[in-house]
């Protein structure tokens, strides 16, 4: 069992929708939760970032976590054709990631026009 | 403020040379990680710098090397290249803190191909 798992995807909604993003993990020492947006051919950009369980707003974004369940969440409204890309959840026991993050393998989401 | 830097952004080797990637973080920044991303394994973690020591280390063979520069500058090394190296190497740059770090953020990242 990996220690993160996402769903590869491709994911294809209609513009204007909702989207939901989500991984679970197996590691119980992990605190720190992130989420990153990439384009094709560039770097991971960082999205949200919240520490334990919880809800956490940024515009268009809301990262949830439930630690109890070992799951989180990403959710993204009025969801536009910009936002086509991978999303990857990243996760540390230490803050920041100093141990190195954990990442998933990506979801790739296409948001059609 | 400028963004982390990576140089090169592309590079070609072939078998059994060894390669240099540089990172330049973002200004102030203290802490230096550095990922390889490839299409089978996605992300994983090489190494941490943080005040040129080396505080953590992923699970990658003595092949790949780092260092971390008094201006926080970073470089990877990768001895004696095989085919599986080929992949995006990312650096994060984040400022430390007594019980870690901030947030990690990512630059361009230098596409290796070996051959």
């Amino acid at each position: 069992q990996k220690e993160v798992e996402q769903d590869p995807g491709p994911l294809s909604v209609p513009e204007g929708a909702i989207v939901s993003l989500n991984c679970t993990y197996s590691n119980s020492a992990f605190q720190y939760f992130m989420w990153y947006r990439q384009y094709s051919r560039k770097g991971p950009e960082l999205l949200m970032y919240t520490y334990s369980s919880g809800n956490k707003e940024d515009g268009r974004f809301t990262a949830q976590v439930d630690k109890s369940s070992k799951y989180i969440s990403l959710f993204i409204r009025d969801s536009q054709p910009s936002d086509s890309a991978t999303y990857l959840c990243a996760m540390s026991a230490i803050r920041g990631g100093a141990d190195g993050l954990t990442f998933g393998k990506g979801t790739h989401l296409i948001i059609q026009p | 403020k400028a963004g982390v830097t990576q140089t090169p952004r592309y590079l070609i080797k072939t078998r059994g040379q060894q390669v240099t990637l540089s990172c330049s973080p973002i200004s102030g920044h203290r802490s230096v990680s550095w990922y390889q991303q490839t299409p089978g394994q996605g992300l994983q973690f090489l190494f941490e710098y943080f005040s040129e020591t080396q505080r953590n280390k992923g699970n990658f063979p003595g092949r790949f090397s780092g260092r971390q520069f008094s201006n926080s500058r970073s470089e990877m090394n990768v001895s004696t290249l095989e085919l599986g190296d080929s992949a995006l190497y990312l650096c994060a740059s984040s400022l430390p803190t007594d019980r870690g770090s901030y947030e990690q953020y990512f630059g361009p990242g230098t596409r290796l191909t070996v051959t």
